[in-house]
Parts: structure tokens; sequence; C-alpha cells
């Protein structure tokens, strides 16, 4: 059975701090692997689409990077905002474009 | 094209009752998937079209569940016999190729009474 975990499953944190999750999935088979956004009564939105071992992609304040050897992906956000609260997915491909999803990690940013 | 549409947003259902829920992808894309996720949970993965063509379905799938893509265009995702533990939020996507993103429509929420 191919699993995909996430932690912390839930973060709180204060208006300005910088924060991470981490992503961890198996490290055979490896397609791409995806993070979303899910910001609560909204759809979930694509942030990134990781292919390669090493990658590294910035969207404003957010990073992430990959490991598909050791099989783990790191995603980071800079100076968090309130509106930066949200369910941060990841998700991973192997083989076929067919996603497996982890739980998700929440978010809480407080002002 | 305003992204990805699901209707209803949400259905209450007695149990035993027969459901249909409807996507609209964006017209380019010619992949398109549906997940459900219950609380606590990911999406998990229920089955996936390429264009007509239903190319994969899981196991989480009864043969109480059904999905269709005539034409390509919309899907529809129908539950018959519904029973409680089928309540969940029903999500559709679509993509373009594999190297994109998915784009999620809001979902269906079904609770089954």
């Amino acid at each position: 059975i191919l699993n995909v975990e996430q932690s912390p499953q839930s973060l709180h944190v204060q208006e300005g701090d910088s924060t991470n999750f981490t992503c961890s999935f198996p490290s055979s088979n490896f397609y791409a692997l995806h993070w979303y956004r899910w910001e609560t009564a909204k759809s979930p939105e694509a942030l990134f689409v990781m292919t390669l071992n090493g990658d590294e992609k910035k969207k404003g304040r957010i990073s992430a990077t990959l490991n598909t050897k050791e099989g783990y992906s790191y995603l980071y956000i800079k100076g968090s905002q309130p509106e930066d609260s949200a369910t941060y997915l990841c998700a991973f491909a192997y083989n076929t474009d067919k996603l497996i999803f982890g739980t998700g990690t929440r978010l809480q940013v407080f002002p | 094209d305003t992204g990805v549409s699901q209707n209803p947003r949400h259905k209450i259902t007695k149990r035993g009752q027969n459901v249909t829920f409807r996507c609209d992808p964006i017209s380019e894309h010619n992949r398109l998937y549906w997940y459900r996720q219950t609380l606590g949970q990911g999406p998990e993965f229920l089955t996936y079209f390429q264009n007509e063509a239903q190319l994969e379905k899981s196991r989480l799938l009864s043969d109480r569940f059904s999905a269709e893509r005539p034409k390509g265009s919309f899907s529809t995702l129908e539950i018959q016999r519904t029973e409680q533990g089928d309540s969940a939020m029903y999500l559709c996507a679509s993509s373009l190729s594999p190297g994109n993103g998915y784009t999620f429509g809001s979902g269906t929420r079904l609770t089954v009474v």
C-alpha cells in the first residue's frame, strides 16, 4: 500500500513567523510530487508540481524542495500572514498522473 | 472559462436513494478525476478519465458507484442505494497533462441520513 505522510498534522503560528511542513512518500516508482493549498469553503489550489530530484520551486513567500531518493519534500512559508491559513496537501504520483494524497497540514496564522 | 464546476454543492439524501453529481471541467482539459474526502483524511482517488475513456477505477468504488464522461466533456458520478458510509465530500478535478497540477472544483458534499 502506497502511503503519503504529512507532518505536523496542525500548526498554529504568529503573523510574521516562518514555518515549514514535511511530506514523506515512497521513494520507488516516483513520477511527480504535488503541493496544494486548500482554504476553507474553497477549492484546493495547485502550488507546485515537482518532478526532479533536488528541485526547488518558489511562489512569492512559499517555496518547496524535493528529495526523491529519500522520499521527502519540504514546504516553507516565509513571514506567515493570516491569509496563509489553510490546509496544505501534498500528493504523490507514481508512474501515472493519478495522485495519492496525504492527510494535510492545517496551518493557522494568528495576527 | 470559470474553472471546474460541480453541482450540486450540497446533497442530503435518505439511505437507499440514488444520487448523481455533475462535474464540468475546464474545456481544454482532457483528463478528469473524481476523488472522495472524508473527515480527517486526504482526498482518495475514485476514478479517472482521459477524454471519454475511463482508464482507472479504484477498488474503493463498489458496484454501486458508476461514472461516465460522454463525449469527453462533463462527467457524472452516480451512487446507487446510498449508505451512511457514502457521506463525504466528492471532488472533481481536471488537468491538461501529467506534468500540470490539477484544477479542482469546489466539491459536492453528500450527507446520507
